[in-house]
């Protein structure tokens, strides 16, 4: 069974340009999470998605960050502009409904 | 507001020496998972304990959730080089959102 994709792995910005982030969940998960770790901390839930509506997104900054999961399988995160205080790792993942979570790689992002 | 806490942040063992890090949560939970990050890893499931006072054993890890459902601990007799990495104790919260702890770093001195 393959398992959370992510991509890009690395992702080097300035500070104020936007970037975005991709998360392909395991096959029939219906729920997808974005998390952001800062490095020392635990993962922090940003966003989380039952199929495709949203289910929680009360710590998402939503004035520089919006997510998507259109047809309910994929999805994307976006930071725009982006601030020095937004470097950190974001993983994505996936459970069928609640319970286990899977994890996905994860994006490391550096802004300067 | 919702948190998990874990303690300690850092433990340092010579290789067969135990382990133990705790979690405390600021309310009563449905249940607790245990998660494990390798260094440059991604968190990986270990576990879910559901029941009060739950005990629950992987080979040399033990975990158990307390009586009232707010702490839980993990526990490694024996440790290995291979244990290294940081544990999360997370718990669900409102709307299902998983709340993690801030995670106990365990390093392994051979």
């Amino acid at each position: 069974e393959a398992g959370v994709a992510q991509s890009p792995r690395y992702k080097i910005i300035e500070k104020r340009q936007s970037v975005a982030f991709w998360c392909n969940p395991i096959s029939g998960h219906a729920t997808l999470y974005w998390y952001q770790q800062i490095l020392g901390q635990g993962p922090k839930l940003l966003i989380q998605f039952q199929n495709n509506g949203v289910v929680d997104d009360s710590q998402l900054p939503k004035d520089r960050f919006s997510a998507e999961r259109l047809k309910g399988v994929d999805s994307t995160l976006k930071i725009q502009p982006a601030k020095l205080e937004d470097s950190a790792v974001y993983l994505c993942a996936s459970s069928l409904v609640w319970g286990e979570q899977y994890f996905g790689p994860g994006t490391r992002l550096t802004v300067t | 507001g919702q948190q998990v806490m874990q303690i300690p942040q850092y433990q340092h063992v010579q290789e067969g020496e135990d382990f133990t890090t705790y979690c405390n949560s600021s309310t009563t939970l449905s249940n607790i998972q245990w998660y494990k990050q390798r260094p440059g890893g991604h968190p990986v499931f270990l576990i879910q304990l559901v029941k009060s006072g739950e005990v629950k054993k992987q080979k040399r890890l033990t975990f158990q959730f307390g009586e009232a459902k707010k702490n839980s601990s993990l526990h490694i007799t024996a440790t290995q080089t291979t244990d290294v990495g940081t544990y999360f104790c997370a718990g669900p919260f409102q709307g299902g959102k998983l709340i993690f702890g801030q995670g106990t770093e365990l390093s392994v001195k051979p």
